[in-house]
């Protein structure tokens, strides 16, 4: 079975700084991987997705992620942080011919001015 | 393109009784929908997945019976929690995936949520 490890449970980071947040998952064959953005009291929003191709995507707000197949990493990445990116990100993973998706634990970021 | 929609956003109810979350594609049809719940500050855990027309999947250790799940078109799906308690407390989200609304194999379409909370 596909899992997600999302290694940083918290994030604080300054307005204007970069930002990166891990993703580690497991499983045998090439995944679908996905971040996605949850706002407090919120549903989730698709940040990206890769399922093959480049392995550098680029995604929405000013996101992009970076699959990694011989660290089994996908990290989400953005140059420059707003204080509306304070959220909580999930990383997630699907599998060829099953709509599962499996979650990480969840990254919360904090921006601080 | 590609919303879902919840109702309500937010419930409180009496312990014992029934609460129905219901969870609509508003402009696609959803061949697959899915149920999750998440409790404060944890990840999201799936507890079903329904196809139209068929009777839901439920993940292990999920009870079938407390949480009724009925997909009867291709735009709504319902959680219906039967008996409510204080522990069923906690935020529900659906989802919803087809090939018709653009989504490519895994990608689902996530509704607002549903804040339920037992007294």
């Amino acid at each position: 079975a596909q899992s997600v490890t999302q290694p940083d449970i918290h994030i604080t980071v300054s307005e204007g700084a970069s930002l990166e947040l891990r993703c580690n998952y497991s499983y045998g064959a090439t995944p679908y991987l996905f971040w996605y953005v949850q706002s407090p009291g919120q549903g989730l929003q698709l940040l990206l997705k890769y399922f093959s191709g480049d392995t550098l995507v680029q995604g929405i707000k000013g996101f992009e992620a970076e699959f990694k197949r011989s660290q089994s990493s996908f990290n989400l990445r953005k140059p420059s942080v707003h204080w509306s990116d304070a959220a909580e990100y999930f990383c997630a993973v699907g599998r060829l011919g099953d709509y599962k998706l499996s979650f990480g634990a969840g990254t919360t970021v904090t921006v601080r001015a | 393109g590609a919303v879902v929609s919840q109702h309500p956003s937010r419930v409180i109810c009496k312990s014992g009784t029934s609460v129905k979350i219901e969870c609509r594609s508003l402009d696609f049809q959803a061949t697959t929908m899915f149920w999750y719940r998440q409790f404060p500050k944890q990840s999201l855990m799936l507890m079903a997945t329904s196809n139209e027309g068929s009777k839901a999947t439920y993940e292990q250790g999920v009870e079938k019976d407390k949480f009724l799940i009925n997909h009867a078109s291709l735009t709504l799906s319902t959680l219906t929690v039967t008996s409510a308690h204080p522990e069923d407390s906690s935020f529900y989200i659906c989802s919803a995936s087809s090939p018709l609304a653009g989504a490519v194999d895994n990608e689902q379409f996530f509704g607002p949520g549903t804040r339920l909370t037992v007294l």
